[in-house]
């Protein structure tokens, strides 16, 4: 079984369109994560959730909106995409909060969204 | 902005040892020092983590001295399954901060 999941693993679409990415964990943790990866392979944090209140919100553009309908699912909606939206995006989980002893990330395979 | 130091690249023959230094100028007393792993097209996966002294699992030693300002990741014997860019973080209750990694390349 897939620890942490990510649908879909490949998106493309056009400049002003919605689009949403799914993350499904199944390890029971308490926290999920959402990073951006871009061209040049850094890896940033966007949002952090802690059973379903956000304790993380990096400066990232108000189109992007993290929704979490239960501890097991963070999903991550874009508004009004644009070019430099172009990015890996990788969901995370780990059993404690951001930081600290034993804070293992897993991440997902990555959703790889193309803006064109 | 990564709070880390560490070198962009190395190169290394398939069986050698392989140590990655990373610099942890910044890290606070209640941090500690995580290192993952990314293989291409993957997200990055957790290798190791300690806070000061030497650790070990089956995957690879992590070397911190006393004053925890740098580490030092040893692969032993690596294979060109090996190749991938290492991360180097200071993990305290706070953001992970990712900084450029190492990119790894073994070659046979």
């Amino acid at each position: 079984d897939t620890a942490v999941s990510q649908t879909p693993k490949y998106l493309v679409t056009q400049m002003g369109n919605d689009k949403s990415i799914k993350c499904e964990q199944n390890l029971g943790h308490d926290t999920m994560y959402w990073y951006k990866q871009d061209s040049k392979k850094f890896l940033k944090i966007m949002f952090s959730y802690n059973n379903k209140e956000l304790i993380i919100n990096e400066t990232v553009p108000n189109r992007f909106s993290p929704k979490s309908p239960d501890k097991a699912h963070l999903n991550l909606h874009i508004n009004s995409l644009e070019l430099g939206d172009s990015a890996v995006y990788f969901c995370a989980s780990s059993q404690d909060g951001a930081g600290g002893r034993a804070n293992e990330q897993y991440f997902g395979p990555g959703t790889r969204l193309t803006v064109t | 902005l990564a709070k880390t130091t560490q070198p962009i690249s190395m190169d290394s023959y398939e069986g050698q040892e392989v140590n990655i230094t990373c610099s942890h100028n910044n890290i606070a007393t209640n941090d500690y020092i995580t290192w993952y792993q990314q293989f291409p097209s993957q997200g990055p996966r957790f290798i190791i983590q300690g806070y000061k002294t030497k650790v070990t699992n089956e995957v690879a030693s992590l070397f911190i001295p006393a004053d925890r300002k740098s580490s030092t990741l040893s692969l032993p014997r690596v294979s060109l399954s090996d190749t991938a860019v290492y991360y180097c973080l200071d993990t305290g209750r706070r953001a992970l901060t990712f900084g450029s990694g190492t990119r790894l390349q073994v070659q046979p």
